[in-house]
């Protein structure tokens, strides 16, 4: 079966750090990845998503970055954290065409 | 643009009652997804549906292409329901990235 893991679990940073969230997707290959944030007393939003190795569009301008280095790694980075990142981050995966299925996510907090 | 929109914001109910979510979008879909968000922040697909009716426990879903609009039903509700309920779908009609709504926080009371 198929399963996601997103780590840290939880993380307090300073403005002005670095930011390295982890995404990984067991038990199937060739997924679609994609990174939301759900900001406090706001819906989802759409970060990035990714068809492929290498492969990221990105949804909404901002000072994050994604990759994906391996097939089923999605990575979510930032060189300087600014207080509104501040959110709880949600990596999923899918198959075109099919639902999808969500990491526990990261709940993070700049201060 | 496609715009979701859900109703209720909040909702508050006995045990036992007979729950509905509404959500209506803009444009034309090819599926509409319905997921909960426990307390803790955790997601988990509840149904994906392109034509009337899922069911699935106590959890019926459906949808109306024509009027734009599905439903989420939760019958005998029960405390273990309380959660957000977020309807998305898939910006003009694709298969991948989702637009989601602004949820209905259901908190169910014993």
């Amino acid at each position: 079966s198929q399963t996601i893991h997103q780590w840290p679990a939880t993380l307090v940073q300073p403005v002005g750090s670095p930011l390295s969230l982890e995404c990984t997707v067991e038990g199937t290959s060739n997924p679609n990845l994609y990174w939301y944030r759900q900001a406090a007393g706001r819906g989802l939003q759409l970060l990035f998503y990714s068809i492929g190795i290498d492969q990221i569009s990105s949804e909404v301008p901002q000072n994050l970055s994604a990759s994906r280095p391996q097939d089923r790694q999605f990575i979510l980075s930032s060189k300087k954290l600014l207080l509104s990142d501040s959110g709880f981050y949600l990596c999923a995966w899918s198959h075109s065409g099919y639902e999808q299925f969500f990491g526990p996510g990261t709940r993070l907090t700049v201060l | 643009k496609n715009e979701v929109e859900q109703s209720p914001q909040n909702l508050t109910a006995q045990e036992g009652e007979f729950i509905t979510i509404n959500c209506s979008y803009s444009v034309g879909i090819s599926a509409l997804h319905w997921l909960q968000q426990h307390p803790g922040g955790g997601i988990v697909s509840l149904f994906m549906l392109s034509s009337g009716k899922k069911k699935h426990g106590r959890l019926i879903a459906t949808i109306n292409i024509q009027e734009k609009h599905s439903s989420l039903h939760i019958t005998a509700s029960h405390p273990r329901d309380s959660a957000v309920y977020i309807c998305a779908v898939p910006p003009g009609g694709s298969q991948g990235n989702l637009i989601f709504g602004k949820g209905t926080k259901l908190s169910v009371k014993p």
